[in-house]
């Protein structure tokens, strides 16, 4: 089955600067690579996703990269703000319907 | 925009009780998927359903059962509870070939089994 791992597991950056969290994944099969934040006590929500016919993702201060051939990718976050402090979970998933398999988090923390 | 439905929000069992909790996906999503998340990890796999049917199994002890129904709701039937069943349960819904794409989290129901 598919493995995904995330790093680093903490991240604190000051406001304003740049969060680049890492994953990678074993399954070469995996297509569709999502990026999930989670706040306390609420549920994993979609912040962008990248699929494997594409190399990069960008919406606003957030960009995601894929490299196939290394099996990872990563999310930018440029010009932090404070409401940026969440957990944040990669996850990697193969083709339709298959579940997803989540990354071991990242707790961002963003210094004010 | 419709969102996935879960509840209960919150519910507290003793030992060896039974739980039932419910999810409701966003319309026209024919795909549910359940997920448990202890404190500090990420969100386990526990079993899916397409159209009905389960498609997939994971980390889901016998003592839980699920199943969807015509209306694409799914509910996760927990029996016989134990303490390390406290944990977030999170469903999610699905359907390639509608908006959203991906999955869709719900707010999830926090158990907690004393």
């Amino acid at each position: 089955g598919e493995n995904v791992e995330q790093h680093p597991s903490t991240l604190s950056v000051q406001e304003g600067d740049s969060a680049v969290i890492k994953c990678t994944y074993s399954d070469s099969a995996s297509n569709y690579f999502p990026w999930y934040k989670q706040e306390l006590g609420k549920g994993p929500q979609l912040i962008i996703d990248i699929r494997s016919n594409v190399g990069e993702k960008k919406d606003q201060r957030i960009a995601v990269t894929l490299n196939k051939t290394a099996k990872h990718f990563s999310l930018h976050i440029t010009e932090t703000q404070p409401e940026d402090s969440a957990v944040y979970f990669c996850a990697a998933r193969g083709f339709g319907n298959e579940k997803l398999t989540f990354g071991t988090g990242t707790r961002l923390t963003i210094i004010p | 925009a419709a969102g996935v439905i879960q509840s209960p929000r919150h519910l507290i069992k003793e030992k060896r009780e039974t739980a039932t909790l419910k999810c409701y996906p966003i319309p026209r999503h024919d795909t549910v998927y359940w997920y448990q998340q202890g404190p500090g990890q990420d969100p386990q796999f526990l079993i899916s359903f397409y159209e009905k049917m389960q498609s997939d199994k994971g980390s889901i002890p016998d003592r839980f059962s699920a199943q969807q129904f015509s209306d694409y709701h799914s509910e996760l039937n927990m029996s016989s509870l134990e303490l390390g069943d406290s944990a977030l349960y999170f469903c999610a819904s699905s359907s390639p070939g509608h908006q959203p794409y991906g999955y869709t989290f719900g707010s999830g129901t926090r158990l907690t089994v004393v």
